[in-house]
Order: C-alpha cells, then structure tokens, then sequence
C-alpha cells in the first residue's frame, strides 16, 4: 500500500460541475501540498496545509489530521481546469523530503 | 519576480553518459529540491539543499548526486547514465528555513532528459 493515495486515478466532467478529489495517507505528517500539472509538466502549488480548510478562488482545500485524509474541491469547474492533480506529504520525521500520490487526470468538458 | 529557471529544458544523452542540470530559484529562497518524474514511478523526491547543504534524501542510487552554491543556484549531476533516467527532473524552491524544514513549493519548467 503506498503511504499517499489519491482518488479517483481519473475523472471527467461537465463544465460547471463541482469536482471533489480525495488524498489519503499513512503516516504523520507535518505538511501537505496540492499541486498541479499541465500538459508539457509545469507544476504550480494550490496548497499548502497542515490543517483546516484554505479557499483560493474556486479552489478549496480540506485536511482532516485525525483522520487523514484531504480534500480538494473545484466549484464551477471550467475546462481549463483540465489538468493532474497531485497530492504530497511531508511526513513528520521526514523533514522536507515529500512523499507523491500518483495524481487524478481530470478533464472538463465543454 | 523571476521564477525558478531550469536549465537545459531538453537533452538527449547516451547511456554511460554524465549530466548536469541546474536550477536557479527565486531570489531569497535558500531552499532548492529536486524531484524525477516518470510515467512508471510518478514523482519522487531526490534531494534537498539549503544554505550549501544536502539536509535531506531520496532513495536513489550515489550516481546521483547534487550541490548548492552560495548563491542558491543548484545543479544536480548524474553519471554513468542508464536508460531509465530517462525522465522530467524538476526542481523547486522555497522559503524554507533552518528551522522548519518545508515551505510553499515554487517549481521550475522542468529538464527532460532522453538517454538512448
């Protein structure tokens, strides 16, 4: 099993749509990051929480410690929110070293 | 602000082969990491400099290896090339400090190597 899982692995939608994605991890951590990849690599950072809840625009994230696992939200998604979502932990003994999730492919649709 | 440039953004190289990479992060990030991406691994995290140090590892094999220079400027080098290095190296800075070791990621476009 690996220490981060996300899902789904693949997602489409409708324009308009609100989008959820799901990231579950193992171990402690002291961070986690939303990232995203466009097509040709790039990444941008959404996120960076260690608890709570964090609102950019239409983006929002969630992080449930206890439970661990986190959220990101897409409100009135759009199609140039087409993209690969990835999720990444600092683990708490693990200093700055992050640990990926395998990322979800979403893709909206006109 | 200039952002985090990597450098060259493409190369092919043979195997046994060495390369070096660089990155250059955003003015008054002490911290520079880097990461390899394949379509078979995903991301993994290879190693972290701050201040000229090396404060934290992956698990990859010592042909690959890095440094920081005094500027911030970083470059990573891998030697006796194989054909599954092949991938996107990406680096990333941040305003991580000595003390909290993890910051916001700012990530470069990325250097795709190709070794034939």
């Amino acid at each position: 099993k690996n220490e981060v899982e996300q899902s789904p692995q693949n997602l489409t939608a409708q324009e308009g749509e609100f989008i959820t994605i799901n990231c579950s991890y193992s171990v402690g951590i002291s961070a986690l990051h939303w990232l995203q990849q466009h097509p040709g690599g790039g990444i941008v950072s959404l996120f960076m929480l260690s608890s709570g809840k964090k609102k950019h625009g239409r983006l929002i994230a969630t992080i449930n410690i206890q439970e661990k696992h986190s959220s990101l939200h897409i409100t009135a998604s759009h199609p140039r929110d087409s993209a690969v979502y990835i999720c990444a932990v600092v683990g708490r003994t693990s200093g700055s070293r992050l640990t990926f999730g395998e990322g979800t492919q979403l893709t909206v649709n006109p | 602000k200039a952002g985090v440039t990597q450098t060259p953004r493409y190369l092919i190289k043979t195997r046994g082969q060495q390369v070096t990479l660089s990155c250059s992060p955003i003015s008054g990030h002490r911290s520079v990491s880097w990461y390899q991406q394949t379509p078979g691994q995903g991301l993994q995290f290879l190693f972290e400099y701050f201040s000229e140090t090396q404060r934290n590892k992956g698990n990859f094999p010592g042909r690959f290896s890095g440094r920081q220079f005094s500027n911030s400027r970083s470059e990573m080098n891998v030697s006796t090339l194989e054909l599954g290095d092949s991938a996107l190296y990406l680096c990333a800075s941040s305003l991580a400090t000595s003390g909290v070791q993890y910051g916001e990621l700012f990530f470069g476009e990325g250097s795709r190597l190709t070794v034939l």
